[in-house]
């Protein structure tokens, strides 16, 4: 069974300070990674995905075999990047195309 | 936002009643999902069609029921044996074809009376 595990519920930090927002996971084949963000009153969008390796609005996120995790950075962040987080996992390359969800943890940025 | 769009935004049914959820997209894309997001849950699948007239259940099927007629449709009904329907439901789609990044509709609150 795949797990996706996203231990902080809710991260608040300062404008400005860095931002780590973790995902673990638990999956026995090869895995897709994905960082899903909900803004308020928008809809849940892609916000990067492990295999394409880019940098969006700021963030990136490292897939990390080893350690089975997918945390998501950003060096300093801004107000407009509170928001939901969710991590999310695929099986890569297969035809099974669902993906299973962390629980989420909820951004927020102060002043 | 065009792409999926699900209606209606807010729903209300009384206790014993079955209830449909539209989904529809027009991204020509082969695969379609129902998600439940409840507060502090996350998202949790409820069915998934990978094609037409071909569905799966996700992890919380139990009192929900799919139909997959038409490429662009995924309505999604909510029966009266689901205990808990009040909810936020999400519908998605996704190419298909191993590219699995998930589109998202706006979402439907359903609340039981």
């Amino acid at each position: 069974a795949q797990r996706v595990t996203q231990p902080e519920k809710l991260l608040s930090v300062f404008k400005g300070a860095p931002v780590e927002l973790k995902c673990n996971y638990s999956y026995s084949g090869s895995p897709e990674l994905f960082w899903y963000v909900q803004y308020s009153r928008q809809r849940l969008q892609l916000l990067l995905r492990h295999i394409s390796r880019e940098s969006i609005k700021g963030f990136t996120a490292d897939l990390n075999k080893g350690e089975t995790s997918f945390h998501l950075k950003k060096p300093f962040a801004q107000e407009e990047d509170s928001a939901m987080y969710y991590c999310a996992l695929s099986q890569s390359g297969g035809s099974n195309y669902k993906l299973t969800f962390g629980k989420g943890t909820l951004l927020t940025v102060n002043p | 936002d065009g792409g999926i769009t699900q209606s209606p935004k807010y729903l209300f049914r009384k206790e014993g009643q079955n209830v449909t959820l539209s989904c529809e997209q027009n991204l020509n894309h082969d695969a379609m999902y129902w998600y439940r997001q409840d507060p502090g849950q996350g998202l949790r699948l409820i069915y998934y069609s990978q094609i037409v007239n071909d569905f799966q259940k996700g992890d919380i099927a139990e009192g929900y029921s799919v139909s997959r007629e038409k490429k662009e449709s995924f309505p999604l009904t909510v029966t009266s044996a689901q205990k808990n329907p009040t909810a936020f439901y999400l519908c998605a789609s996704s190419l298909g074809t191993y590219n699995n990044e998930q589109f998202f509709g706006p979402g439907t609150r359903l609340t039981v009376l």
